[in-house]
């Protein structure tokens, strides 16, 4: 397995454009998540999916984040409008059972928002 | 959310064990304790848990105390590519939308230097 592919691995935008950031679980497992990394805050957890449904959505900061999963392949992290402050490294994970037992971790997307 | 406390840094030598302590005072009966490490530009990766029992697997061993306020990991032969930040976290069942899930909550770790 390919393990978690998340693209793009680095993205450059300017403050107020749109940002999507891709997700493709492994195979096979129903959990998937969407963590954001800085040097401030470590690592948070933004929103929580089981079986493609958003349970947990507690940590996605403002409405400006969305996410979606409309198949067991496939999320997206929207930002719109971006700002610098949205500069950070997100990570997708994914999971087959109990979410918290062994999550799987993607190589992030490195976002910079000038 | 149940918190960790871990020194910031620890220096080992190649070939030499290495125990990473980590303390969780406010640990409830239902917790587990589980490990994860992040090598540099990398997304974090999972080393090991448990809830009472010490553990052992292929990359390394989870002491935990008897009052289990305390536990640590044990590398049993430190090697240049365990150099990394190690996370201690306690998995607090949390209830979100009528279910029920384990939610890990990462702190910030202890950064492991692991010296020729």
């Amino acid at each position: 397995d390919a393990g978690v592919i998340q693209s793009p691995r680095h993205e450059v935008t300017e403050m107020g454009q749109e940002v999507t950031l891709r997700c493709k679980p492994i195979s096979g497992h129903d959990y998937l998540f969407w963590y954001r990394q800085t040097m401030m805050r470590g690592l948070e957890l933004l929103i929580y999916f089981n079986n493609n449904v958003p349970i947990d959505d507690s940590g996605m900061p403002e409405d400006r984040f969305s996410a979606k999963m409309p198949n067991a392949s496939f999320s997206t992290l929207k930002i719109q409008p971006s700002e610098p402050r949205d500069s950070a490294v997100y990570f997708c994970a994914s999971s087959d059972r109990d979410p918290s037992y062994e999550q799987y971790f993607g190589p992030g997307t490195r976002l910079t928002v000038t | 959310d149940a918190k960790t406390t871990q020194p910031n840094s620890m220096e080992s030598n190649e070939e030499e064990p290495v125990h990473l302590p980590c303390n969780h005072s406010t640990i409830s009966g239902t917790d587990y304790i589980h490990w994860y490490r992040q090598l540099p530009s990398q997304g974090p990766e999972y080393v090991i848990h448990g809830l009472t029992s010490n553990v052992n697997n292929r990359m390394a061993s989870l002491a935990i105390a008897e009052d289990r306020k305390s536990s640590t990991l044990i590398l049993h032969r430190a090697t240049l590519r365990d150099a990394a930040v190690y996370y201690c976290i306690l998995r607090v069942v949390s209830n979100a939308g009528g279910t029920s899930y384990g939610k890990l909550t990462f702190g910030q770790g202890t950064i492991l230097t692991v010296h020729p």
